[in-house]
């Protein structure tokens, strides 16, 4: 089976713009989550989708919105971009099988950087 | 809200010891626990896992516990080789009735190995 891809990889942006991200989960897998990586903060979780609703939100401001479409595939969007949106941006998927303990996947990741 | 503190954040051993890395998390309904690896350009990815249910599991070098009473869990690596260098990454997760998935990673602990 093919890995977790994320386009695109590198993205360079100015302040105020805005970005859409693209996570396209493992085949079969429902449940897509998005975190924030930057340096000494490590994973910060911003939100996880199933079957193309949000059922989890962490605490970033609504600048930071996604969507899940029925395939599965997700999309990440952050408005009005300041300089402390620069990080890498990882997506992950899981099976999500009721009763069982599911790993998440990670895709590679796309790596913002905000000017 | 929920936290997952982790330490150290920077570990050094000679290779050959053992390296020891330690997280705390605050959410008492937390039942899984897995432990991530990244290597340096890498995406994140399981090495083990562990459920509120079980206190000790061991996969060849490495190692988990879980003291749910104290809300502490470990990794254990034992016999410690160069390319265990990565940055590693725990994390706590509720899974109930409805399984969804809401990981909170801790702030990860960037283990070197010197030969």
């Amino acid at each position: 089976k093919a890995g977790v891809t994320q386009t695109p990889r590198y993205l360079i942006k100015t302040r105020g713009q805005q970005v859409t991200l693209s996570c396209s989960p493992i085949s079969g897998h429902r449940s897509v989550s998005w975190y924030q990586q930057t340096p000494g903060q490590g994973l910060q979780f911003l939100f996880e989708y199933f079957s193309e609703t949000q059922r989890n939100k962490g605490n970033f401001p609504g600048r930071f919105s996604g969507r899940q479409f029925s395939n599965s595939r997700s999309e990440m969007n952050v408005s009005t971009l300041e300089l402390g949106d620069s990080a890498l941006y990882l997506c992950a998927s899981s099976l999500l099988r009721q009763g069982t303990y599911n790993e998440q996947f990670f895709g590679p990741g796309t790596r913002l950087t905000v000017l | 809200g929920e936290n997952v503190e982790q330490h150290p954040s920077t570990l050094s051993v000679q290779e050959g010891d053992s390296a020891v890395i330690k997280c705390t998390y605050s959410d008492s309904a937390s039942n899984y626990f897995p432990w991530y690896k990244q290597e340096l350009g890498k995406r994140p990815q399981l090495i083990i896992d562990i459920r509120s249910n079980v206190g000790e599991k061991k996969d060849q070098r490495i190692a988990v516990t879980l003291n749910k009473t104290a809300k502490h869990f470990s990794l254990h690596i034992t016999e410690t080789q160069p390319e265990d260098s990565a940055v590693y990454f725990c994390a706590a997760s509720i899974r109930g009735k409805t399984s969804y998935d809401k990981v909170i990673f801790g702030p990860g602990t960037s283990l070197s190995v010197i030969p």
